[in-house]
């Protein structure tokens, strides 16, 4: 099983601040690399899939970069709305592993 | 736009059987092109993908679950189910139905629903 691991656990951060979030493989992944978001009381949804490519909707502040088993995910200018928990998922190999999330907090 | 809920009991006794259903609207779980998936949640953690589906009723499930596992697909109700066999404690969490792209990233989620194993 591929694990991930994302770091820092926790991202303490200002509105309009850049946040740059870690993850990686225990062994290549090439490019089947999603991003999730998750806020209190939702379930996950899709940022990122392709290690990449934005999901419908999602803003420009949202970038994904990385391959094998390195990968990051950038928001630009954080929002109110992007304080939340990330987690990153690889979908290479069975079974597909999730990481253990990163949390963006307000500093 | 597709959505996806789940129904099922909220409260299961140890040893008894899970039994959810993720009923699909906005799209046919008949298509090709997507998978058909549950993942849990254990409380204030990660994470955990359980299995999925494919329309032709193919399966696959997370080895770290063994055989308690089962998946199926009720085209007629547009719906899918899990059941998962032999509960502890350990299995309470919340649980989603989701849709899987082809290639394995979801991009359609269920909105979660508690399950808590407990006598």
């Amino acid at each position: 099983e591929i694990v991930l691991t994302q770091s820092p656990g926790t991202l303490s951060l200002s509105p309009g601040d850049r946040a740059t979030l870690s993850c990686r493989a225990s062994q290549s992944v090439t490019s089947f690399l999603a991003w999730y978001v998750q806020k209190p009381g939702q379930a996950p949804s899709l940022l990122i899939y392709g290690a990449s490519s934005r999901a419908t909707g999602i803003s420009d502040r949202f970038s994904g970069s990385g391959s094998g088993t390195d990968f990051s995910l950038t928001i630009s200018r954080l929002e109110p709305e992007d304080f939340a928990v990330y987690y990153c998922q690889q979908y290479g190999h069975s079974p597909h592993t999730f990481g253990g999330g990163t949390k963006v907090d307000i500093k | 736009q597709v959505q996806l809920q789940e129904s099922g009991p909220r409260l299961v006794k140890p040893s008894q059987t899970l039994s959810l259903i993720c009923n699909v609207s906005g799209g046919s779980i008949s298509g090709s092109g997507y998978y058909w998936s549950w993942i849990r949640q254990h409380p204030g953690k990660g994470l955990e993908w359980i299995g999925f589906i494919y329309y032709s009723g193919s399966t696959f499930h997370n080895p770290s679950l063994k055989s308690r596992v089962t998946i199926s697909l009720d085209t007629s109700q547009n719906h899918f189910s899990l059941k998962l066999a032999s509960v502890t404690v350990a299995d309470t969490a919340v649980y989603y139905c989701a849709r899987v792209h082809s290639s394995g990233y979801i991009g359609h989620w269920g909105q979660g629903t508690l399950v808590t194993v407990s006598s």
